[in-house]
This record gives C-alpha cells, structure tokens and sequence, in this order.
C-alpha cells in the first residue's frame, strides 16, 4: 500500500526559515517530488529527489533519505508569498507506468 | 516547454448532464496522462491513468462509467463527467509525462472547476 504523511498545517513568520516534514510508505519508489499549491489554482513544480541526499535551489531545498523513507522541503527567508499549500509526492513506481501520489499537503502560514 | 493546456477552467452544469474536461499537451507528446481531483482543503487524489491509445486505469473506488477517459492522440486526453451530481463537484486537474522529458518531467495543467447545481 501507499502511506504518505506530513504535518496538516504550519505558522511561520515572515523572513524566518520553515522545515516541513514527509514521510512515505510505498510499494515502488522511484523519486519525491515537491508541489507549492496556492488556493485554486494546479500545483507548481519545486524540487525531485531521486538520491539520498539535500538538493538546493534558491530559497528553498529538498533532502530524501530513501533507508528511513523520510523527506523535507526547507524554506529560507520566508516571505508573504510563501504562504501556500506544500504538497509531498512520491513517484511511484509500477511496470510499465509510473505513478505520483500525493501527501494531504501542508498548509503554511506566513505572519508579517 | 513542457506546456499543458487544461480547458475549461471554470464550468457550472445541471445535475443529470454530462461535462467534458480537456487536456492538452502543446509542446510535447504525452505517452501518459494522470486525472486527478480534489476537494476544498484537501490534497489530489488520483482517479485514473491513461496511455495513448489504450484504455485507462483507474484507481480503486473511481467509478470508471462515471468518469470517462479517452486518450485517443499523443496530445489530447479528455475526461467526461457523466450525469453529474452535486457531489462531483470539485476541482479536476490533469498531468501528463512522457520519457523525453527531464526525470521530473510531470507537468500539471492549471485545472477545472465544476460546480453542479
């Protein structure tokens, strides 16, 4: 089965550094992916994590560690516009066809 | 590149009609097309996975006369909604992949509303 938990919702303050965790279970895994999801509108490419490891881009990085099925996103110097929907998703790995499931996503709060 | 084009955005239907969602990829041939939804303050759920020329497959609990997918070219899968209720209203959004592009190569398109009345 499929298994893909991370923190319902999080407050941070504006300029401040956020750590948002995930943790998986899945059946095959082929990568981790992170979405920032704004009110209404489709997900946004942030980070795929394929090797254990922290890749870093900007303000923000991503770190896997496959053994312990374990992932987060790091924001730095936060601002207003961060305030979103974070979702972690696996890449799931089943024959012929690959597919991504989806955490419940983190809803992160920005106060000024 | 990499452009997924969703339509319509928006779509308010009676109950007991049918709504068709499209889901094209501009740029790029897209081997496999993903359907999702999602309901207010929840994440996507995937409902089906379709390949070109081939029939979906669809997740456990999606009721696939329900939701019809047809992946009939490389560029277009398209969801229809049939007879709708109020409760299938939510926000529908596609992705699409294809082995040419970049490992993370899973592009979304920017989603449909529905609203049953």
């Amino acid at each position: 089965g499929q298994n893909i938990d991370q923190p319902t919702e999080m407050t941070a303050t504006e300029g401040a550094i956020v750590q948002i965790n995930c943790t998986y279970q899945t059946s095959g895994f082929n990568g981790l992916f992170w979405y920032q999801q704004h009110a209404g509108e489709a997900p946004t490419f942030l980070s795929y994590n394929v090797l254990d490891g922290l890749e870093e881009k900007g303000r923000f990085s991503s770190f896997l560690s496959r053994s312990k099925g374990y992932s987060y996103l790091l924001l730095k110097e936060l601002q207003m516009k961060d305030s979103a929907s974070y979702l972690c998703a696996v890449r799931d790995e089943r024959g012929r066809d690959d597919k991504i499931i989806f955490g419940k996503g983190t809803r992160l709060h920005i106060l000024p | 590149g990499a452009v997924v084009s969703q339509h319509p955005s928006r779509v308010i239907c009676k109950s007991g009609t049918s709504v068709k969602i499209e889901c094209r990829s501009l740029d790029f041939q897209a081997t496999t097309m993903f359907w999702y939804r999602q309901f207010p303050k929840q994440s996507l759920m995937l409902m089906a996975t379709s390949n070109e020329g081939s029939k979906a497959t669809y997740e456990q609990g999606v009721e696939k006369d329900k939701f019809l997918i047809n992946h009939a070219s490389l560029t277009l899968s398209t969801l229809t909604v049939t007879s709708a209720h109020p409760e299938d209203s939510s926000f529908y959004i596609c992705s699409a992949t294809s082995p040419a592009l970049a490992g993370y190569g899973y592009t979304f398109g920017s989603g449909t509303r529905l609203t049953v009345v």
